[in-house]
């Protein structure tokens, strides 16, 4: 399977753990998102990298939440101190963007997601 | 205000009935326009980009309306297949930087009955 993965899919955490999730992109994507989704709702915009740069944080990234992309492909998001309200789906998505540069928008290819649950 | 607003339905029709979705965007610097669908405990997918002088694909046609800042689509002789929900998304561009900003509508779900 050549799409998005994440992993794990399903996390179960008490409050004031920390969590790392992980985001394989398609491989020859060079922009990846990450957002939130609870329900009944759209995906929340997170972060976004553009290879290995991190180009946007969202407001609602408190300073409990990290992501790092370190070489350019897979990344990483970390929630410190987990709390019930961080209960929520976590997906990933990947895209190739051209030469129409860092401001351009194409298609996004979304992971499956990791679910957590804060005990 | 949210930024990007959508009726959340349910929009409950029957099979072959034609349906259409608003979505309206607050944000005059939104670049470009999508319409994702998502099924049940599922991950989005895209279903079309939304074009400045409309565009249609098969039985959907999507419109965008820049003036009064919304977009829709219309999913003609709907299909048992097309219960999903429908996200409508924009791209902003950011002021004073490189980068854009994806924001995701809440989604209207829509339910064909047989």
């Amino acid at each position: 399977d050549t799409g998005v993965s994440q992993d794990p899919r399903h996390k179960i955490t008490k409050r004031g753990q920390n969590v790392t999730f992980r985001c394989d992109p398609i491989s020859e994507h060079n922009r990846l998102y990450w957002y939130r989704q609870t329900l009944g709702q759209g995906p929340e915009f997170l972060t976004y990298f553009q290879n290995e740069a991190q180009l946007e944080k969202s407001r609602l990234l408190s300073d409990r939440f990290s992501a790092e992309r370190p070489k350019g492909s897979f990344s990483t998001l970390e929630i410190q101190r987990t709390e019930q309200g961080d209960s929520a789906m976590y997906l990933c998505a990947s895209s190739l963007v051209g030469l129409a540069g860092p401001r351009s928008y194409n298609e996004q290819f979304f992971g499956p997601g990791t679910r957590l649950t804060v005990l | 205000r949210k930024e990007v607003e959508q009726d959340p339905g349910p929009f409950n029709v029957p099979e072959g009935a034609t349906v259409a979705f608003n979505c309206t965007y607050s944000n005059s610097a939104s670049q470009s326009f999508f319409w994702y669908r998502q099924d049940c405990r599922k991950e989005p997918k895209l279903l079309m980009s939304v074009y400045s002088s409309g565009n249609e694909d098969g039985r959907f046609t999507a419109q965008l309306n820049r003036a009064s800042q919304y977009i829709s689509l219309l999913i003609r002789d709907s299909k048992l297949s097309d219960s999903a929900t429908y996200l409508c998304v924009v791209n902003v561009l950011e002021k004073y930087s490189s980068a854009s900003k994806i924001i995701f509508g809440s989604g209207t779900r829509l339910s064909i009955r047989p």
